[in-house]
């Protein structure tokens, strides 16, 4: 069955200092997998997606992720990190009528 | 603003009661999902329905039903509510029937008390 692990459940970094929030999944095929961000009160709105491809996946406000077939990952990253990148992130894996996702990683920005 | 609104933004209930949870998709996206959100449980898909026809099926109580009408507007009826059910549900919305290129976008979310 199809799964998602993200080992940190919060992580505070400093402005401007670079970040890397990690997702393992469990999957059978081809794995599409995706990255989303959560702000308070808000709904979740898609940083990035990988299907297939260029293994480096380029999303918005900077991110990218890294797809890592071997180690079964698809950490999140991004150079310099902004306060307004303080949120909860969410890795999931699968197709959108059946998809599954992480717990969810809170990052906290640090001035 | 993802352009899927949902309504009400809150509600309380007690146990034992029914209630309904509506969703508007974005315009032109023919597909309606719909997420539990909860502390124990984390985020669970819950059904699809795309262009008023019931698509996919995830982790749906049989208390819990969902219906799409003619103008693609959802609604999602939860009945015999009980405390575990306090969540914020979200619906998201897309193009497509099956998602795949699609992009999923989520609405604000209805979070729902039990008492």
């Amino acid at each position: 069955a199809q799964s998602v692990t993200q080992p940190d459940i919060h992580i505070t970094v400093s402005e401007g200092a670079s970040l890397e929030l990690r997702c393992n999944y469990s999957y059978g095929a081809t794995p599409y997998l995706f990255w989303y961000v959560q702000s308070p009160g808000q709904g979740l709105q898609l940083l990035l997606k990988y299907f297939s491809g260029d293994t480096l996946v380029q999303g918005i406000k900077g991110f990218e992720a890294e797809f890592k077939r071997s180690q079964s990952s698809f950490n999140l990253r991004k150079p310099s990190v902004h306060w307004s990148d303080a949120a909860e992130y969410f890795c999931a894996v699968g197709a959108p009528d059946d998809m599954r996702f992480g717990a969810g990683t809170r990052l906290t920005v640090k001035p | 603003d993802s352009g899927v609104t949902q309504t009400p933004k809150h509600l309380i209930t007690a146990t034992g009661q029914r209630v309904t949870l509506r969703c508007s998709p974005r315009s032109g996206d023919l597909s309606v999902y719909w997420y539990q959100q909860s502390l124990d449980q984390g985020l669970q898909f819950l059904i699809q329905y795309y262009n008023g026809e019931e698509r996919a099926k995830g982790n749906i109580l049989e208390r819990f039903s969902a219906q799409q009408f003619p103008d693609l507007h959802s609604e999602l009826n939860l009945s015999s509510l009980e405390l575990g059910d306090s969540a914020l549900y979200f619906c998201a919305s897309s193009v497509g029937a099956s998602g795949w290129g699609d992009t999923q976008y989520f609405g604000p979310g209805t979070r729902l008390t039990v008492l």
